[in-house]
Order: structure tokens, then C-alpha cells, then sequence
């Protein structure tokens, strides 16, 4: 699976939209891109995943490159609930569903 | 039950203990996984079942055995633990099938500690 890159923290207003970038350069044409986000002390959440298409669902959207070597998170309206860590995660859609997580964004939403 | 449970919540063990953590989910979803949580190293993969009856190794196996005899059930056991065992455990699963959409729902974790 594609290695992939964020910044270790980032801080956010509470009302305003978050941004969270990832990096996946080496990404493969069947690998698809995954979002987690872990809540203090609790388990790991899905957000969100896509292909190359941009997605969107009730809790955030993902905008992918057309190249498909990064993307981006979009919380639109962070809360104070929103605080967390946040996985992006490359993988092959298979019969093996492992993930692989890295260390991911530590988002700090400020009131 | 709703969801996944594991038990126990918490537990402080002596060094050489056997151990075993308990996850169980009533979803019915075939595929089920272990997974350690460290500071600074993020979640780690430890063992994994695809469907009942099979097994396999993740990332750090070593020192752990699990056993999957049905749906429901994934428990994980420390043979004799050891201080670098302690860690938070998370059990997750997912229902694995054709589609891309493989969501993992994790449990609320089980925090061990090995003195």
C-alpha cells in the first residue's frame, strides 16, 4: 500500500472550515483513500474514502487531485467535537481490508 | 449488545500472567482485527481474521495468539506478558465483501498494564 504524508498538527477556529492535507505521491490507480479520525481515548471512526472522484458525505468532504497524489479533508464547519487525530490511509480495495496507520494530524479546534 | 464489546475495560497485570481480552460484536461481520495502541506510534497491527476458522499475523505478532471459532468472537490472548506489552488493545471488524467500502468499527479498547 502507498506510503502517505501529514502534518503532524494544525490548529482550527471553531465555525470555520478545516483543511487537512495528505500526501500520497506513490499511489497506485487501484488504491483508494481513506479517512479516520480517532476522538481522544476512543476507538478510531471512518470519515470518509474515494477513488478519484471528490466525495461528500454529513461529516466532511474529500477532494482528491486530478493526479491523485494528494488530498484533502474538509471539515466545514469544525467544532469543538471535532478535535482529534486524523488518519489518512492509501489502500487496495481486496479481500485483505488491513489498514495501515500512520501517526496523522493532531487537528486542535480552538473556541 | 450494540456494536462491539471488550472486556475487560481496563487491567493491571503481573509480568509472566496469561492474559486473554475478550471481543465480541454482534454484527455479523466476517472480518475482525487486533490492533495496539502506543504513544508516539500510533495503531499497529497485531493479528487478524478474515472469517471464522482463519487466521493471520499483522505488524507485531509476537508474544500474542488468537483464535476465532465463530462469528461473534476474536479473543486475544498474552501467553506470559511482559512491560513492553503495555498498551491500549482495540478490537475492530469489518464486513468484507466485493465493494470498495470496507468501513472498520472499532471497539472502546481494553488499557493494559504489565508490571
Amino acid at each position: 500500500d502507498a506510503k502517505t504524508t501529514q502534518p503532524p498538527s494544525m490548529d482550527c477556529a471553531e465555525g470555520r472550515a478545516a483543511n487537512l492535507p495528505c500526501n500520497h505521491s506513490t499511489i497506485s490507480g487501484n488504491e483508494y483513500v481513506y479517512w479516520y479520525r480517532q476522538i481522544h481515548s476512543q476507538g478510531p471512526q471512518y470519515i470518509i474514502h474515494g477513488l478519484k472522484n471528490n466525495e461528500t458525505n454529513e461529516m466532511a468532504s474529500l477532494i482528491i487531485t486530478e493526479d491523485r497524489k494528494s488530498s484533502t479533508l474538509i471539515l466545514p464547519h469544525a467544532t469543538l467535537r471535532d478535535t482529534a487525530v486524523y488518519y489518512c490511509i492509501v489502500r487496495v480495495a481486496s479481500n485483505d481490508y488491513k489498514l495501515s496507520f500512520g501517526a496523522g494530524t493532531t487537528v486542535t479546534v480552538r473556541a | 449488545i450494540a456494536g462491539i464489546t471488550q472486556a475487560p475495560t481496563s487491567q493491571i497485570l503481573a509480568a509472566g500472567r496469561r492474559m486473554t481480552l475478550r471481543c465480541t460484536q454482534d454484527m455479523r461481520h466476517n472480518a475482525m482485527y487486533w490492533y495496539r495502541q502506543d504513544l508516539g506510534l500510533g495503531l499497529r497491527l497485531i493479528h487478524y481474521s478474515n472469517t471464522a476458522g482463519t487466521t493471520g499475523k499483522g505488524e507485531v505478532p509476537d508474544g500474542y495468539s488468537v483464535s476465532r471459532a465463530n462469528t461473534d468472537d476474536f479473543p486475544l490472548t498474552l501467553a506470559s506478558a511482559v512491560p513492553s506489552q503495555t498498551s491500549v488493545y482495540f478490537c475492530a471488524t469489518t464486513l468484507a465483501g466485493g465493494s470498495s467500502y470496507n468501513e472498520q468499527f472499532f471497539g472502546p479498547g481494553t488499557r493494559l498494564t504489565v508490571l
